[in-house]
C-alpha cells in the first residue's frame, strides 16, 4: 500500500460525458502527478500540482483539468469523452519539489480505470 | 527529452541474479537515473535511484557506467513477485518522467 488513494476504481461512462477522479496523496505530500496509460500510448504524464499550484504540464487534452484542493487532495476532470480516452489514470504523490521531477521517490496510487463505451 | 533504450523482455529463474539493462547515451549532467516497476494490476512502484555512484538498497542495486551513458538494475535474487515491467527513466530538477515501454521481466519458478 502506497498511502495514495484513488476513487473511483473503475469507471464507466458514455462518449461525451463527463467525469471526476480522485486522488488523496500520501500525509505530508505536496506534489500531486496525474499520468494516464494506454494500451498504445504507455504511462504518459499529465500534469503536476504542488501545494495548490500547477506546476507542469505534460500531455494533457484541452478537454482535461485539474487542481489540487487546500488539503492537498486532487480532482482530474473528464469532459466531452471519447472512446480513446479509456484508459488507467494514475495520481502519484512526493514529497517536495516545487518544480518537475522530484528527487524523491513517487508514490503511485492503484489507479482508476475509465472505460469509455 | 533525454530518452533511455531497454530491451522489450527478459526472462529470469527464480532465486538467480537478474540484470536489467539501460542504454542511456544521451544523458546529461544532471540527470538523474530513476527505475520504477509496475507489478500487474498495480500502479508502477519506486525501485531506486542514482547520480553517478552505485547505489543499493533493500530491494536492488544500481550500476551506472563510468561514463553514464548506461546502467543496470540488479536484483540479487530473483522471486516470482518480481515479475513486472520495469522502466528506466532520466529526470532532472525541472523535467516530469517520461516513462518509455520498458522491459516485461518474467521470472520461471
Amino acid at each position: 500500500d502506497s498511502g495514495v488513494t484513488q476513487t473511483p476504481k473503475h469507471l464507466i461512462t458514455a462518449t461525451g460525458q463527463r467525469v471526476t477522479l480522485r486522488c488523496s496523496p500520501r500525509s505530508g505530500d505536496l506534489s500531486v502527478y496525474w499520468y494516464q496509460q494506454s494500451l498504445d500510448q504507455g504511462l504518459q504524464f499529465l500534469i503536476q500540482y504542488y501545494n495548490g499550484e500547477e506546476r507542469a504540464k505534460g500531455n494533457i487534452l484541452e478537454r482535461f483539468s485539474a487542481q489540487q484542493f487546500p488539503d492537498l487532495h486532487s480532482e482530474l476532470n473528464l469532459s466531452s469523452l471519447e472512446l480513446g480516452d479509456s484508459a488507467l489514470y494514475f495520481c502519484a504523490s512526493s514529497v517536495a519539489t516545487r518544480w518537475g521531477v522530484s528527487y524523491n521517490e513517487q508514490f503511485f496510487g492503484p489507479g482508476t480505470r475509465l472505460t469509455v463505451l | 527529452d533525454a530518452k533511455t533504450t531497454q530491451p522489450n523482455s527478459m526472462e529470469s529463474n527464480e532465486e538467480e541474479p537478474v540484470h536489467l539493462p539501460c542504454n542511456h547515451s544521451t544523458i546529461s549532467g544532471t540527470d538523474y537515473i530513476h527505475w520504477y516497476r509496475q507489478l500487474p494490476s498495480q500502479g508502477p512502484e519506486y525501485v531506486i535511484h542514482g547520480l553517478t555512484s552505485n547505489v543499493n538498497n533493500r530491494m536492488a542495486s544500481l550500476a551506472i557506467a563510468e561514463d553514464r551513458k548506461s546502467s543496470t538494475l540488479i536484483l540479487h535474487r530473483a522471486t516470482l513477485r518480481d515479475a513486472a515491467v520495469y522502466y528506466c527513466i532520466l529526470g532532472h530538477y525541472g523535467q516530469n518522467f517520461v516513462f518509455g515501454p520498458g522491459t516485461r521481466l518474467s521470472v520461471l519458478p
